[in-house]
């Protein structure tokens, strides 16, 4: 168990829907990661969050957003969803310049 | 082209031998990371390294930041070893590029 929670483990929409995937961070952990993993595309960095500030953007699509509260947890919000956006979405934290911890991920289909 | 190449894509041995995985970069980088999936999703941190080489248990990781080069050695492979194991680097915004991940399949 690395600490990292994420909800839901497994989730089934519709195209043109909208889904919010969230993430607890270890305890202490300021920073948050959004990964997506895909067939197709391997594994992706969307975004960073640092004590509540976006630190970093990688190929986030601008349907996608983020964003972490006062209490660190991190919330990845998906809409118009597309059939391509199904994928395994993965949360990971980490202590300031530090070994990362991944959630068990969040597995997205789009039917 | 992709920031990070990694080789072999497949990997097939037999328990005990000695494995090496290899990752190279092109983007300047301030952190490379090591990661193991295994079947089913679940990723684990295995190294993070900026500079020289690290140790653990039967796991060596080595990076050579001028040539831009990373390995990843496992000694006495074990069937449990079996995993796909991704290369990742962190460059100096903060961003992360993957490699394509090396499946590692290790036959009693």
């Amino acid at each position: 168990d690395s600490g990292v929670t994420q909800t839901p483990k497994h989730l089934i929409t519709a195209t043109g829907q909208r889904v919010t995937l969230r993430c607890s961070p270890r305890s202490g952990d300021l920073s948050v990661y959004w990964y997506q993993q895909s067939l197709d595309q391997g594994l992706q960095f969307l975004i960073q969050y640092y004590n509540g500030e976006e630190r970093a953007k990688g190929n986030i699509l601008e349907r996608f957003s983020a964003q972490q509260f006062p209490d660190l947890h991190s919330e990845l919000n998906l809409s118009s969803l597309e059939l391509g956006d199904s994928a395994l979405y993965f949360c990971a934290s980490s202590p300031t310049g530090n070994t990362i911890y991944f959630g068990e991920g969040s597995w997205l289909t789009v039917v | 082209k992709n920031e990070v190449e990694q080789s072999p894509q497949n990997l097939t041995a037999q328990e005990g031998e000695f494995i090496t995985i290899n990752c190279s970069y092109s983007v300047g980088i301030s952190a490379l990371h090591w990661l193991q999936q295994h079947p089913g999703g679940g990723i684990v941190s295995l190294f993070m390294l900026s500079s020289g080489k690290k140790k653990h248990g039967r796991l060596i990781a080595t990076i050579n930041i001028q040539e831009k080069h990373s390995s990843l050695h496992i000694t006495a492979s074990h069937p449990r070893d079996s995993a796909v194991y991704i290369c990742a680097v962190r460059n100096t915004g903060n961003q992360f590029y993957f490699g394509t991940g090396t499946s590692l399949t290790v036959i009693p």
